[in-house]
């Protein structure tokens, strides 16, 4: 695809439940993002991938989540035993390396925790 | 603390008057600033970059080191520019890390 393609674009789940949101970057793209929003704020960091590896996960609020990129190119972000404040829209974003300083971000996948 | 302050939730002012959005932020190193965008339903990107000094859709932003500032302007708003706007820091080394600011809604009326 031409841009950033994340999904689901909408997840309701109940609490305690498990899920996994998936990105899948620009193709060539080798950094990949994952920021959370919550309402009425701005993006907060959680990770970063250079290729297959997490070179920065200190976004990442608790050991509750975890992100992989097998393969360099699609990632998942999985939450464990999901919590109603992890109710947010999750955004990842692609550059075509570290320093050029333009992430293209996907629509976004909006998770609520009822 | 690296932070990035938006004083304006909401900022709204009638096409063709001048329009400023305040970004603020607090860093000890040598920051990259960033304004992006979100139009109506559509996703966030960049609208400017301040090591690019360029001047994107008649918006510039320079960043004044002495005050931490990095306020975008532009001198006659348009319809088109009613979006939510993000002022965001980076570090040189990795500038896709980013540190976003609230945001400030821009409502431009007829």
């Amino acid at each position: 695809g031409a841009g950033v393609s994340q999904t689901p674009s909408n997840k309701v789940t109940e609490k305690g439940k498990y899920v996994e949101l998936r990105c899948d970057p620009i193709s060539g793209h080798t950094a990949l993002y994952w920021y959370r929003q919550s309402l009425g704020q701005g993006p907060e960091f959680l990770i970063y991938f250079q290729g297959t590896g997490a070179a920065d996960d200190s976004g990442l609020p608790n050991d509750r989540f975890f992100a992989v990129r097998p393969e360099g190119s699609v990632s998942t972000l999985k939450i464990q035993r999901t919590e109603r404040g992890d109710s947010a829209v999750y955004l990842c974003a692609s550059s075509s390396g570290a320093n050029t300083g333009e992430l293209f971000f996907g629509e976004g996948s909006r998770l609520t925790v009822l | 603390a690296q932070r990035v302050t938006q004083p304006e939730k909401l900022l709204s002012v009638f096409k063709g008057a001048p329009v400023e959005l305040k970004c603020n932020y607090s860093y000890s190193g040598s920051p990259e600033l960033f304004w992006y965008v979100q139009y109506s339903r559509q996703r966030l990107q960049l609208l400017l970059r301040h090591i690019s000094r360029e001047s994107i859709k008649g918006f510039t932003a320079d960043l004044n080191k002495g005050e931490t500032s990095f306020h975008l302007k532009k001198p006659f708003a348009q319809e088109e520019d009613s979006a939510m706007y993000y002022c965001a820091l980076g570090r040189y080394s990795n500038t896709g890390k980013l540190i976003f600011g609230q945001g400030t809604t821009l409502q431009v009326k007829p």
